[in-house]
């Protein structure tokens, strides 16, 4: 139990262009979901929080207008990279939990991305 | 504020031979912990947890790990290493408000000698 996808594993776009990425929780609902950033050799780097129904809340220095974050369901979260550029090349990881403190998280697969 | 620390960065063992990851939290009250792995290009997956309770906490894999208040610590342990252990380690407490956030320590890279 508590599988996490994340769709596409890996994408390859040009710079200026936008890109989504989807994370679901397959067999429990989630109400929280977290996107994360994690370069070369490093730790992960939290993005942002998203809610079911309610807007995503962004670590400080993460653009909200860059990287949107919709959570429509309690099975799906979408990450858009919007106009991407090469510094936007990165693994990005979801996870998803059912909330509160202590909850486990559970994480997806990750997505790679390379701007071109 | 809650921090986690992984004093060492990589560590080289022998398969076979038996293996401890540190982890070093600070936190304000009786902390929940995490240990997650995360093997090459992957996700993280995770290992075990303490919420409270046994300090001796049992794990996939083969993986334990001990919650030791008084040096505020939670050592991963493996009596046996095999070669597919080789992964990055990171130990992981909550954030401060209750939003289910987590703290990941620097993460601790594990190879394997044959």
């Amino acid at each position: 139990g508590a599988v996490v996808s994340q769709h596409p594993s890996w994408v390859i776009c040009k710079s200026g262009t936008s890109v989504k990425i989807e994370c679901r929780s397959l067999d429990f609902q989630a109400t929280t979901m977290f996107w994360y950033r994690q370069f070369p050799k490093q730790s992960l780097m939290l993005m942002a929080t998203s809610n079911e129904g309610s807007k995503a809340t962004y670590e400080q220095g993460v653009e909200k207008d860059k990287f949107l974050i919709n959570h429509a369901s309690l099975t799906l979260s979408t990450l858009t990279v919007t106009s991407a550029h090469p510094e936007d090349s990165s693994f990005y990881i979801c996870s998803a939990s059912t909330a509160g403190l202590g909850e486990t998280q559970y994480f997806g697969p990750g997505t790679r991305l390379l701007v071109l | 504020a809650q921090s986690v620390t992984q004093p060492d960065i990589h560590i080289t063992v022998s398969e076979g031979a038996s293996l401890e990851l540190r982890c070093n939290y600070s936190y304000g009250a009786t902390p929940y912990l995490f240990w997650y792995v995360q093997s090459p290009g992957q996700g993280l997956q995770l290992l075990l947890k303490y919420f409270s309770g046994d300090t001796l906490v049992q794990g996939i894999k083969g993986f334990e790990a001990e919650f030791k208040r008084s040096q505020s610590s939670f050592n991963l342990r493996k009596p046996s290493v095999h070669w597919s252990d080789a992964a990055e380690y990171f130990c992981a407490v909550p954030g401060s408000s209750n939003t289910g956030k987590l703290i990941f320590g620097q993460g601790t890279t594990l190879q394997v000698k044959p």
